[in-house]
C-alpha cells in the first residue's frame, strides 16, 4: 500500500513562506488532499486536489506536485497557521494519510 | 449549512463493548460516504473504515477489519462505529469525515469523538 512520508516538523519566521512536503512512490498518480488540525479542533482541508483551496481558506495556502512529492506552501505565515498538517490520498479502496508535520510559526 | 456531529466522550474498560455515532445534516445523507478517521498521540490520523450510507457498502482498513464495525441508519441521517471488545490500544480521538465516491478529500469532518480504554 501506498506510504507517505512528511517532516515531521518545520519552523517558519512570522511572515515568511513555510513549505511542507509529502512524498510517496505513488504520489505522481493520485489526488493529494492536505488537511490541518487544530488541537480541539476538527480537521479542515486546505488544499484538495494538489491545487485548489476550497472557499474559506486564506490564499496564502497554496499547493503543488511534481513528480512523486506534493507540496503545501503557506506563503507569510501567520501565528494562527501553527498546527499539524497531514497529506492524503487514496489507494483504492483505503485512505491513506502521511504522519503529519507540526508547523511551528516563530 | 454541512455540519457532521458525533457523540460525546466515552470511558470505557477493557472487553467492554462501545457505539459512537456521528449524525449529519444539511444534505442528502445517502448521497456523500462517511470514514472514520482515528487520532492517536505520536501516530497521527489513521484512516479505519468508509461506509457507504445508500446501500451500507464498506470497506475496512486491514489494520481495523474484523475489530470494528461502521454502519448507518438512513433515518435519521446518521453512522455509527463500533467495537464489542475494547482494548486499552483503542484510545484515542475518532473523527467522522464526508466524502463522495469518487475518492476525494474530506469535507467537513465531526468535531471528534475521544474515547478512553483503561481498567
Amino acid at each position: 500500500s501506498d506510504e507517505l512520508a512528511q517532516p515531521l516538523s518545520v519552523s517558519v519566521a512570522l511572515g515568511q513562506t513555510a513549505r511542507i512536503s509529502c512524498g510517496g512512490s505513488n504520489i505522481g498518480i493520485r489526488n493529494v488532499h492536505w488537511y490541518q488540525l487544530k488541537p480541539g479542533q476538527a480537521p479542515v482541508v486546505v488544499i484538495y486536489r494538489e491545487t485548489n483551496r476550497p472557499s474559506g481558506i486564506p490564499e496564502r495556502f497554496s499547493g503543488s506536485k511534481s513528480g512523486n512529492t506534493a507540496t503545501l506552501t503557506i506563503s507569510g505565515a501567520q501565528a494562527g497557521d501553527e498546527a499539524d498538517y497531514y497529506c492524503q490520498v487514496w489507494d483504492n479502496p483505503t485512505a491513506v494519510f502521511g504522519g503529519g508535520t507540526k508547523l511551528t510559526v516563530l | 449549512e454541512v455540519q457532521l456531529v458525533q457523540s460525546g466522550a466515552e470511558v470505557k474498560k477493557p472487553g467492554e463493548s462501545l457505539r459512537i455515532s456521528c449524525k449529519a445534516s444539511g444534505y442528502t445523507f445517502t448521497t456523500f460516504w462517511i470514514s472514520w478517521v482515528r487520532l492517536v498521540p505520536g501516530k497521527g490520523l489513521e484512516w479505519m473504515a468508509r461506509i457507504d450510507p445508500s446501500d451500507s457498502y464498506t470497506n475496512y482498513s486491514p489494520s481495523f477489519q474484523g475489530h470494528v464495525t461502521v454502519s448507518t441508519d438512513r433515518s435519521i441521517n446518521t453512522a455509527f462505529l463500533q467495537w464489542s471488545s475494547l482494548k486499552a490500544s483503542d484510545t484515542g480521538l475518532y473523527f467522522c469525515g464526508r466524502h463522495d465516491g469518487g475518492l476525494n478529500w474530506f469535507d467537513p469532518w465531526g468535531q471528534g469523538t475521544l474515547v478512553t480504554v483503561s481498567s
